[in-house]
């Protein structure tokens, strides 16, 4: 049973524009959410994150939007570069964040010049 | 600063055969440590973790096995693999309590079995 869903296998957006990725989960229990990005080859790194008391979190282009009603999160992505490109893993966790990170199966974005 | 190795970065071993994945964190003591396959299709699963020395966890039965001997590392072994085995298999660390719980991964460890 999967409890973190990142439906959109990939996503082509075009340089300059927005990117979102969507993820569902499933576990009430969650309280904590991350977002990570990985490149090939390569582990995954951090990207942002929010808790479950906010809503929304910001870091530069990058923007986490949480709707615990829902079970669902978003990433946005504003101006989309073509360095973005890359698989976007969204994790969550319960216990504010001390028990281990369920990821989703990730999105493929391609940004396109 | 604190910085995690795995190796080898990529291996190629017959069905068959053991396996032998290390991982090891520096500058940090008594980290929760995590090791994670991504498959094709699969995404990131979550195989082992241990909050100390000795302690594993197992999330997934499989022919796989970790252990933990000393407190900075973690290594992750198989008596036998399987073709399904094949992966990129990628160790982390957190340090709980230190402030947002953010998992830092290793390069990772491409397995192709054949």
């Amino acid at each position: 049973d999967q409890q973190v869903k990142q439906n959109s296998p990939s996503l082509s957006v075009q340089e300059g524009r927005i990117s979102i990725l969507n993820c569902d989960y499933t576990n009430s229990m969650f309280d904590y959410f991350l977002w990570y990005k990985k490149y090939p080859a390569e582990g995954p790194t951090f990207l942002i994150s929010i808790s479950s008391i906010k809503d929304k979190n910001e870091d530069g282009r990058f923007t986490v939007f949480l709707n615990k009603s829902a079970k669902h999160l978003s990433l946005h992505i504003v101006p989309s570069q073509p360095g973005d490109s890359a698989v976007y893993f969204c994790a969550a966790s319960a216990d504010s964040g001390n028990t281990p990170l369920v990821f989703g199966k990730g999105t493929r974005l391609s940004v396109i010049a | 600063s604190q910085t995690i190795h795995q190796w080898p970065a990529t291996l190629v071993q017959p069905v068959g055969s053991p396996l032998s994945l290390e991982c090891t964190v520096e500058g940090t003591s008594n980290p929760n440590l995590y090791w994670y396959r991504q498959a094709a299709g699969r995404g990131l699963q979550l195989l082992f973790y241990s909050v100390g020395i000795g302690q594993i966890s197992s999330e997934v039965p499989q022919n796989l096995s970790a252990s933990r001997p000393q407190d900075r590392q973690f290594i992750l072994s198989s008596k036998k693999l399987l073709l399904s085995d094949s992966g990129f298999y990628l160790c982390a660390w957190v340090q709980l309590g230190a402030g947002a719980n953010v998992l830092t991964f290793g390069a990772g460890s491409r397995l192709t079995v054949l």
